[in-house]
């Protein structure tokens, strides 16, 4: 069974940065796909991006380009979702999830709150 | 970018009534479509793949059907447990892309 667990949450100052990471455990790392998913409060879920390990592809939505660098960590089964120039906009909770077992997201993390601040 | 549109925003219904959620796609995805469900504070869930595929553990009561740019997800007789929001999500594409939400809610 795959479990995504992320890291906590987080407050920002507007113009910084964050990394949020998303830790993997049960079956084989390398063949997911990990893609990140957003949250702003009230609203809907915003695709971001995704990183496919065992090709090292990585896509980014439009809307981030620029601002959003997505990795792995191999060894140690770790994915990371940076993201720079935070406005306050981005305050939301961010979800790492994987599919698995079938061809869209089975498996989620717990989410992480990011909360920007001026 | 594949737009998705979802519809009705908000569905009120008693439960053991039946509900009918639509999502319509800007461009054909063929049948690379998922629905989620998500409750308050919760991570979402997957319940449909590949347009009409339940996902493990889904109660048979969740249906969907489409393909090309109309989809459907059926509930057929609503319990307390099915209040909350769905979401459609294209994975024909890149960027992939979520519909706004449904939310089904007690009438």
């Amino acid at each position: 069974q795959v479990q995504l667990v992320q890291s906590g949450p987080e407050v920002k100052k507007s113009g910084s940065s964050v990394k949020v990471s998303c830790k993997a455990s049960g079956g084989t790392f390398s063949s997911y796909a990990i893609s990140w998913v957003r949250q702003a409060p009230g609203q809907g879920l915003e695709w971001m991006g995704g990183i496919i390990p065992i090709f090292g592809t990585v896509t980014y939505a439009p809307k981030f380009q620029g601002r959003v660098t997505i990795t792995v960590d191999g060894p140690t089964s770790t994915g990371y979702m940076d993201l720079t120039s935070l406005r306050s906009e981005d305050t939301a909770v961010y979800y790492c999830a994987t599919y698995v077992d079938t061809t869209a997201y089975d498996y989620w993390g717990q989410g992480t709150l990011v909360t920007v601040s001026s | 970018e594949i737009m998705m549109t979802q519809s009705p925003a908000t569905l009120s219904v008693s439960p053991g009534e039946r509900a009918t959620l639509s999502c319509r796609v800007s461009q054909g995805v063929g049948a690379k479509l998922a629905w989620y469900q998500q409750k308050p504070g919760q991570a979402p869930r997957l319940l449909i793949y590949d347009a009409s595929t339940r996902a493990t553990g889904i109660p048979a009561r969740f249906g969907g059907s489409g393909s090309g740019t109309e989809f459907t997800l059926t509930i057929s007789s609503l319990q307390s447990e099915d209040f909350a929001v769905y979401y459609c999500q294209q994975y024909n594409d890149w960027p992939r892309t979520f519909g706004q939400g449904t939310k089904v809610e007690f009438k």
